[in-house]
């Protein structure tokens, strides 16, 4: 079953800090994994997209890693801002004739003063 | 940049109303989706349409019809609306390109007495 799982599924840090979400996924066969950020009361927007043969891909202070091996790819947030509280999700599309794309239920990130 | 345009931002509706959400894009792309938003589910794909007057059905399209008479809007209806709906609605598009990145409109959020 094609499935996406986020960890934490909340996270507090201070301003200033580094943090790192993680999402494992099962989806088969693999096309690309995005990661979208979501503001409160706002639609999903894209921070980073990465296929097969890439590992890692940055946007600004956010870089995203993707090991296709162990299914696993994770999102750095570097010197957190107050503006980087929001939902992150992680997003896998299966190549399946057309495309499967599979949502995961996000991480919500609070970034406190 | 690209637009994806919602009608309502917030709706409110009783039950059994027929309720239409509205979607625009005005970047000419072929594709486009009709998702809901729950807590801790993370979006689940309704409805998305590849064409003009095609549509096929997602992972939940029970309750949910669609209409796409002009390419760059796809309109969801609920025929008879029940409590059950009350959710964010997300439309997004995409051009008909390999890594089917989705640009989201802000959401709709639709509650149901």
């Amino acid at each position: 079953k094609n499935q996406v799982e986020q960890s934490p599924q909340s996270l507090i840090i201070l301003e200033g800090k580094n943090c790192t979400l993680q999402c494992n996924y099962t989806v088969s066969p693999f096309s690309n994994l995005r990661w979208y950020k979501q503001d409160t009361g706002r639609g999903p927007v894209s921070l980073t997209i990465m296929t097969f043969s890439e590992n890692t891909k940055s946007n600004g202070r956010y870089t995203a890693t993707l090991d296709a091996d162990t299914k696993q790819s994770s999102l750095h947030i570097t010197a957190s801002q107050l503006s980087d509280s929001a939902s992150y999700i992680c997003v896998v599309s299966a190549r399946t004739g057309g495309f499967k794309t599979i949502f995961g239920a996000g991480t919500r990130l609070f970034v406190k003063a | 940049d690209v637009k994806v345009t919602q009608s309502s931002r917030y709706l409110v509706k009783r039950t059994g109303e027929k309720v239409f959400l509205e979607c625009v894009q005005d970047m000419d792309h072929e594709n486009m989706f009709w998702y809901r938003q729950d807590p801790g589910l993370g979006l689940r794909l309704i409805y998305f349409s590849y064409d003009v007057k095609m549509k096929e059905k997602g992972d939940i399209p029970e309750g949910y019809s669609v209409s796409r008479e002009k390419k760059e809007r796809f309109s969801l209806i609920l025929e008879s609306a029940s409590t059950n709906q009350t959710s964010m609605y997300l439309c997004a598009s995409s051009p008909a390109s390999g890594l089917d990145i989705q640009y989201f409109g802000a959401g709709t959020r639709l509650s149901v007495l």
